[in-house]
């Protein structure tokens, strides 16, 4: 069974562009987690998407947002970039979301901002 | 508001030795999940272990245990038998909120297990 796949696994942006992430989940898993992760601040939640609908978000500006297709395939895209963007960017997946079900990590997307 | 505080950023520990990971946490959730994840070098985060909080048997997963402490509000990870392999960061975390909340998780501890 294919694991949490993540695209691309690098990406070096210039401050000002946007960027689009991509995450495919485990097939069967509809709920699609996004985190962030930097030396500063450790791994903060970004959002989560259920059946293409966000159930929950964390305390992100607005230049961050996602979108969920059909498929459970999920995209986060960050406009506007700033130099604090610079992050690893990992992508969970896991079924309907409960209190105690676990989340398949991807490898994540490291970005950087430059 | 959820928190988790892992006061350990680093440990060394000798291989074949048994190592205690501190967690604490702090939430106002009657019903919530503690877990436990590895993150290697190459950045995936793998899940190690869970414990809810109304399990009353602490959790064990081959060589990993939870040592549950509700009271103290502590979920320490405790990995018996260290081998070279188990270097990495680990991160404790915790969902609440019924499981409405996305994870939050702690600083990490960054172990590195010697010869």
């Amino acid at each position: 069974k294919a694991g949490v796949t993540q695209t691309p696994r690098y990406l070096i942006k210039t401050r000002g562009q946007q960027v689009t992430l991509s995450c495919s989940p485990i097939s069967g898993h509809r709920s699609v987690s996004w985190y962030q992760q930097t030396p500063g601040q450790g791994l903060q939640f970004l959002f989560e998407y259920f059946s293409e609908t966000q159930r929950n978000k964390g305390n992100f500006p607005g230049r961050f947002s996602g979108r969920q297709f059909s498929n459970s395939r999920s995209e986060m895209n960050v406009s506007t970039l700033e130099l604090g963007d610079s992050a690893l960017y990992l992508c969970a997946s896991s079924l309907p979301q409960g209190l105690n079900t676990e989340a398949f990590f991807g490898q994540g997307t490291r970005l950087t901002v430059v | 508001a959820q928190k988790i505080t892992q006061t350990q950023p680093g440990m060394f520990v000798q291989e074949k030795e048994a190592v205690t990971l501190d967690c604490t946490y702090d939430t106002s959730d009657q019903s919530y999940g503690l877990f436990w994840y590895k993150q290697p070098s190459s950045g995936e985060m793998i899940f190690l272990i869970y414990q809810g909080s109304y399990d009353e048997q602490n959790a064990t997963e081959g060589r990993y245990s939870l040592n549950f402490q509700k009271a103290r509000k502590s979920a320490n990870l405790v990995i018996s038998a260290s081998q070279l392999g188990d270097s990495a960061m680990y991160f404790c975390a915790m969902r609440g909120r019924g499981g409405a909340d996305g994870l939050t998780f702690g600083k990490g501890t960054h172990l590195i297990i010697q010869p």
